[in-house]
């Protein structure tokens, strides 16, 4: 039982590249998040997805795509990569009640 | 709209003292509010929740609609506890956690 897996763990970007973050979890979880962490700021939601087929915006949208691909899988796309979405980035699940997270993705773009 | 704010970033405690994380919120509904933890380079993970009424780790924490707090604490802090603590409020209608902003716990020997 794996819980969240995401990959990759680590990427370097340049300017305008794009770029898709997996995720996916095996805990037959209903909803998904996408977050950022930034130092200072804390955690802030780009995208989450309440059920299968549904997705919705966050706090911090604005240059991200999501993709509910079925239960168990939720990629975040950054179509255009800008040095201000250098961050680190987490997944999470939730079934019942509290968060499962993934282990991050530290995405730098220069 | 939902809010929670932790008022520290930092705290820097000696090891054997008393620790208090302190967390406010503003919500409309019932809220569900939830301690989450992150040791260096480490996932997130579930610290405690306030439906639970448990201790993990010799912490604990009570809500207090009253004064619209959820402070973890700790009687006695050990090294081990240096983390980035969050503290998170679950909109159970939307199905969305806001966090605040983290504080930094340094447990010093």
């Amino acid at each position: 039982n794996a819980g969240v897996t995401q990959t990759p763990k680590f990427q370097v970007l340049k300017t305008g590249q794009s770029m898709t973050l997996q995720c996916a979890q095996d805990m037959n979880h209903n909803s998904m998040y996408w977050y950022r962490q930034d130092p200072g700021m804390g955690l802030r939601l780009i995208y989450y997805s309440a059920s299968e087929g549904t997705t919705d915006k966050g706090e911090v949208p604005n240059g991200y795509n999501v993709s509910r691909l079925n239960k168990r899988e939720f990629s975040l796309r950054l179509e255009s990569a800008a040095p201000s979405q250098t961050s680190v980035y987490f997944c999470a699940s939730r079934g019942y009640s509290p968060l499962h997270f993934g282990n991050g993705t530290r995405l730098t773009v220069t | 709209a939902q809010r929670v704010t932790q008022p520290e970033k930092l705290l820097s405690v000696f090891k054997g003292a008393p620790v208090e994380l302190k967390c406010n919120y503003s919500y409309s509904g019932s809220p569900e509010l939830f301690w989450y933890v992150q040791y260096s380079r480490q996932r997130l993970q579930l610290l405690l929740r306030h439906i639970s009424r448990e201790s993990i780790k010799g912490f604990t924490a009570d809500l207090n609609k009253g004064e619209t707090s959820f402070h973890l604490k700790k009687p006695f802090a050990q090294e081990e506890d240096s983390a980035m603590y969050y503290c998170a409020l679950l909109n159970t209608n939307a199905g969305k956690s806001t966090f605040g902003d983290g504080t930094t716990l340094t447990v010093k020997p």
